[in-house]
């Protein structure tokens, strides 16, 4: 257990909707970090926040936006899903912006 | 229709055996590198890290060894056991002062008993 908590385990939607994945860090990281794993891209980075600020961006999609909230929790919002956007979403924390990320367990999208 | 996935180098021990697990990293600037085992279902788990001013690191049952002059990057394991059996991922730091971790594309480890 690498103590990053996310939720949903899984969700199941359909094309057009909105969804929201939750993800908590491990205690006294400040640093938030979003991936997604699908089976033809491996894993992917999405965004990263520090401490509330948004740091650094990957490949997220513009239908695609996180935040990180005051109590250090951050959320990744994913809009107008479409088929494609089936895959694992993994938040990792890490103590700071330089040190090891240990991840969470995942959220499995699916898209209908 | 058919689906499209990654093909992963796969690794095939024998149980007891030691294994190595290889990965060619492409930015000769990054600082940072990371080795995580993914087991089915799971998220990445960290394994052990390096960075670029050292060339050897042990853990348990873990070495990594860094090539900088090769971008090379290995992971040993030692007495390889069932429980060992995943992907193994490295990761580099892209992103210079600011992590920002590039994934390879994993290595299948199958560790049969």
């Amino acid at each position: 257990d690498s103590g990053v908590t996310q939720t949903p385990k899984h969700l199941i939607t359909a094309t057009g909707q909105r969804v929201t994945l939750r993800c908590s860090p491990r205690s006294g990281d400040l640093s938030v970090y979003w991936y997604q794993q699908s089976l033809d891209q491996g894993l992917q980075f999405l965004i990263q926040y520090y401490n509330g600020e948004e740091r650094a961006k990957g490949n997220i999609l513009e239908r695609f936006s996180a935040q990180q909230f005051p109590d250090l929790h951050s959320e990744l919002n994913l809009s107008s899903l479409e088929l494609g956007d089936s895959a694992l979403y993994f938040c990792a924390s890490s103590v700071n912006t330089h040190n090891a990320q240990y991840f969470g367990p995942g959220t499995r999208l699916t898209v209908l | 229709g058919e689906s499209v996935g990654l093909h992963l180098p796969t690794l095939s021990v024998q149980e007891g055996d030691n294994s190595i697990i290889n990965c060619a990293y492409s930015n000769s600037a990054s600082d940072y590198f990371i080795w995580y085992k993914q087991e089915s279902g799971k998220g990445p788990q960290f394994i052990i890290d390096i960075r670029s001013n050292m060339d050897k690191r042990q853990g348990q049952r873990v070495t990594v060894l860094l090539n900088k002059t090769v971008k090379h990057l290995s992971l040993q394991i030692a007495a390889t056991q069932p429980g060992d059996s995943a992907v193994y991922f490295c990761a580099e730091n892209s992103g210079g002062s600011n992590y920002k971790l590039t994934f390879g594309k994993g290595t299948l480890l199958t560790v049969n008993p």
